[in-house]
C-alpha cells in the first residue's frame, strides 16, 4: 500500500518570502501522479498543482512549483512571493496510474501553514 | 462550474442515532468519494462508487456504509453513529476512472454526543 508523509504539521512565512513544504511517499510502482490541495479556512479543497511521475520536468503554476526527486520519492512544493491568502492547510497526495485503482488518493498529514504580514 | 455540495455544514447528533451525509454533484461525474479529516491523520477514504449501484471500500469502511442510487448523489451512512465518528467529513467526484482531478464539497463537521 502507498503512504504519505508530510513531516512538517505548521510552517510559517513572511509575506513575499518564499516557503517549501516538505512530502516524501513510498510505492512500489513506477507510474503515479502527485499533487498537492489546498484547504483554506472555508474548508474548500483546491487543487494547487499536478505532477506526472513518467514527466522529469517539475511542475509549475504560477508562484507555486514543484521539487519531484522520484529516485528519493520526494516532492516538495516551493511558494514564492507568499501571500496572505496562502494561508491554509496543505496536503499533499498521490494516485496510482493504474486503472484499478480508480483514481483514489491517498493522502498526506497536512502542513498548516501561516502567512505573517 | 465544477460544484459539489453537501447537505449539512455542521451537524450534531447523539450516540446510537442513523445518520445520513449527503452529497450532490452537478457535473454528470462517474466517480464520487467520501473521506473522513481528522487533525494529524489527512484525509483517509471511507468509500468510493464507480457508478449507480457500485460501490467500493476505502480504507476505513468499518462503522459505515453508503448509497448511489442516483448518478449525482452519494450518501454516506453512519448505521449507529459512536463518539469515535466526530469528524469532518468529504465528499469529492472525479469525472472517470481514467481522470484524476478530484472537486470536493464544503464538508459536513459531525459531533456526535
Amino acid at each position: 500500500a502507498q503512504t504519505v508523509t508530510q513531516s512538517q504539521p505548521e510552517m510559517s512565512v513572511q509575506e513575499a518570502e518564499t516557503v517549501t513544504l516538505s512530502c516524501t511517499y513510498d510505492t512500489s510502482e513506477s507510474d503515479y501522479y502527485l499533487f498537492w490541495y489546498k484547504q483554506p479556512p472555508s474548508r474548500q479543497m483546491i487543487l494547487v498543482i499536478r505532477q506526472e511521475a513518467y514527466k522529469q520536468q517539475n511542475a509549475t503554476e504560477n508562484r507555486f512549483s514543484v521539487n519531484f526527486q522520484k529516485a528519493a520519492k520526494s516532492f516538495s512544493l516551493k511558494i514564492s512571493d507568499s501571500q496572505l491568502g496562502d494561508a491554509a492547510m496543505y496536503f499533499c497526495a498521490y494516485r496510482s496510474a493504474k486503472e484499478t485503482s480508480g483514481s483514489r488518493l491517498t493522502f498526506g498529514e497536512g502542513t498548516q501553514l501561516t502567512v505573517n504580514p | 462550474d465544477v460544484k459539489v455540495t453537501q447537505s449539512s455544514r455542521y451537524l450534531v447528533k447523539r450516540t446510537g442515532e442513523k445518520v445520513f451525509l449527503e452529497c450532490v454533484q452537478d457535473m454528470d461525474h462517474e466517480n464520487m468519494f467520501w473521506y473522513r479529516q481528522d487533525p494529524g491523520l489527512g484525509l483517509r477514504l471511507i468509500y468510493f462508487s464507480y457508478d449507480v449501484k457500485m460501490k467500493e471500500k476505502g480504507d476505513i469502511p468499518e462503522g459505515y456504509s453508503v448509497s448511489r442510487e442516483k448518478k449525482e448523489r452519494f450518501s454516506l451512512i453512519l448505521e449507529s453513529a459512536s463518539t469515535n465518528q466526530t469528524s469532518m467529513y468529504l465528499c469529492a467526484s472525479s469525472l472517470s476512472r481514467l481522470t484524476d482531478t478530484q472537486y470536493f464539497g464544503p464538508g459536513t463537521r459531525l459531533t456526535v454526543l
